[in-house]
C-alpha cells in the first residue's frame, strides 16, 4: 500500500542553521505531497504542498520540490528560528489539488536552541 | 472566524467503556474528517463524512463510528474501548469531497487515555 516515511528525528539545530528533513514516499502513480507542521498543543496546521512533478511548495522560508524520479519530498529551510521548534509531518494524498484521505509519515521532531 | 474546535480536550475511560468525541467544522467547510494519532506516530485516517454519509474510511473496526448533522458537525463513538484506543484524536473540516474536496484544516484534538 501506499506510504511515507520521514528521517527519524530528533533533530536539533542552532538558530540560524539549515534544515533539510528527508521525506520519501512509496505509491502506484503520482499522489499530492504535503508538509503538516504541530507546534506542541496544537493541531496540524498545512505548511505546504505540491500537486505534481517537479511543483515547488513554499510557504514562511520553507520548501519542498516533488521529485517523482527519487519519489522525494525534502523539506529545507535556509535559517531555522527557535519558533520553528515543532514535529514536522509529510504526507500524501490522491485527487490532484484536493485531499482525500491523508496518508501521514511518522513525523520528525526539530528542537531549534538560541 | 472561528477554526475546527473538539470537545473535550482531555478524557479518561476503562476499557469496554464507549466514548463520543465532537467536532465542529470551520465556518463555510461541510466536509469532516477523523483520524487517530498514537503517541510519536502520525495520523491515520479513520473515516471522512460529507453530506451526513461516510464517503471514506481507512482501517479500523466497526468498533469505531460516526455520525455528521446537518449542520456539519460531526462525532466519532468508539465502543468497547481498549488499551490501544489511547490516541490524540484529530478531527480535520474541508470544503467538498472527492476530486473537489480543498485544503484539510485540523483542529487541536481530543486526548483519550483509556486505562
Amino acid at each position: 500500500g501506499d506510504s511515507v516515511t520521514q528521517m527519524e528525528g530528533p533533530v536539533t539545530l542552532s538558530e540560524e542553521a539549515f534544515l533539510t528533513i528527508n521525506c520519501t514516499y512509496t505509491a502506484t502513480g503520482y499522489p499530492s505531497l504535503f508538509w503538516y507542521v504541530q507546534y506542541p498543543g496544537e493541531g496540524l496546521q498545512l505548511l505546504l504542498k505540491a500537486t505534481k512533478a517537479d511543483d515547488k511548495g513554499s510557504n514562511k522560508g520553507f520548501e519542498a520540490t516533488y521529485r517523482k524520479e527519487t519519489t522525494s519530498f525534502h523539506l529545507e529551510k535556509g535559517s531555522v528560528q527557535v519558533s520553528d521548534s515543532a514535529v514536522y509531518f509529510c504526507a500524501l494524498s490522491w485527487g490532484g489539488g484536493s485531499q482525500g484521505n491523508l496518508i501521514f509519515g511518522k513525523g520528525t521532531k526539530l528542537s531549534v536552541k538560541p | 472566524d472561528a477554526g475546527v474546535t473538539q470537545s473535550p480536550t482531555h478524557l479518561i475511560k476503562t476499557r469496554g467503556q464507549q466514548v463520543t468525541l465532537r467536532c465542529s467544522p470551520k465556518s463555510g467547510h461541510d466536509t469532516v474528517s477523523w483520524y487517530q494519532q498514537a503517541l510519536g506516530q502520525g495520523p491515520q485516517f479513520i473515516f471522512q463524512y460529507y453530506e451526513e454519509e461516510e464517503r471514506q474510511r481507512g482501517n479500523f473496526p466497526d468498533r469505531f463510528s460516526g455520525h455528521q448533522f446537518p449542520n456539519y458537525s460531526s462525532e466519532l463513538n468508539v465502543n468497547a474501548l481498549l488499551l490501544g484506543d489511547s490516541a490524540l484524536y484529530l478531527c480535520a473540516s474541508s470544503l467538498g469531497s472527492g476530486p473537489i474536496q480543498e485544503t484539510q484544516y485540523f483542529g487541536p484534538g481530543t486526548r483519550l487515555l483509556v486505562l
